[in-house]
């Protein structure tokens, strides 16, 4: 099956830094990739969507200038959370399909990022 | 605002038993329903992808039913294993593949006793 990889798997950092989440489709190339994250409790929620050589598309409530995602690649999207602050801290993971999926189409996730802001 | 409910929300049993869980989502306007196995530390691992009313699904020990008309599904493990043990997600997408996303459930915690 596809895989995606994403990096690092935890990090620590401290308020008012930045940090960058690596999503990588090993195996398959994504036009599409998308950005979730899930806080203790509660159920992955979509962030956005990430378009490759394009901006990517933003949820309803989330800081489009805060979650910045690049999608450079069809075989990688960045997150940066900048100037991050402890409500920050959660669980990101990313997701990513084939392009042309059928209606079928399953997407394959990354492992995730634990993001702890001190 | 797309509800996609989970229950029970966590499930111990023991080795042999057979369980099933269920997912709850809109009626209108389906498309698509996911089930994802979640071990803990690794990558939500696809199951399942559902499309059509009374669809059934299996593999292996797991097998999975579909009603889109009443928005259930229903996710079976016949003689749960230990490693089986995992949290099993349902996620539904309405509309159609190019104008909607994945909303999952808070999914259903399994833990097999040997």
């Amino acid at each position: 099956g596809a895989v995606v990889s994403q990096h690092p798997s935890r990090v620590i950092c401290k308020s008012g830094t930045s940090v960058k989440i690596e999503c990588r489709s090993l195996d398959f190339q994504a036009t599409t990739m998308f950005w979730y994250r899930q806080f203790p409790k509660q159920s992955l929620m979509l962030m956005a969507t990430s378009n490759e050589g394009s901006k990517a598309t933003y949820e309803q409530g989330v800081e489009k200038d805060k979650f910045l995602i690049n999608h450079a690649s069809l075989t990688l999207s960045t997150l940066t959370v900048t100037s991050a602050h402890p409500e920050d801290s959660s669980f990101y993971i990313c997701s990513a399909s084939p392009p042309g999926a059928p209606r079928s189409y399953e997407q394959y996730f990354g492992p995730g990022t634990r993001l702890t802001v001190t | 605002i797309l509800n996609v409910e989970q229950s029970p929300q966590s499930l111990h049993v023991q080795e042999g038993d057979s369980t099933n869980f269920t997912c709850s989502f809109p009626s209108s306007n389906f498309y698509a329903l996911h089930w994802y196995r979640w071990e803990t530390a690794k990558s939500p691992e696809a199951l399942f992808v559902m499309t059509l009313n009374g669809d059934e699904k299996k593999k292996g020990r797991i097998s999975a039913t579909l009603n889109t008309k009443e928005g259930y599904s229903y996710l079976y493990i016949k003689g749960s294993q230990p490693e089986d043990s995992a949290t099993y997600l349902c996620a539904f997408k309405f509309g159609n593949a190019g104008y909607s996303t994945l909303t999952f459930g808070k999914g259903t915690m399994l833990l097999v006793s040997p």
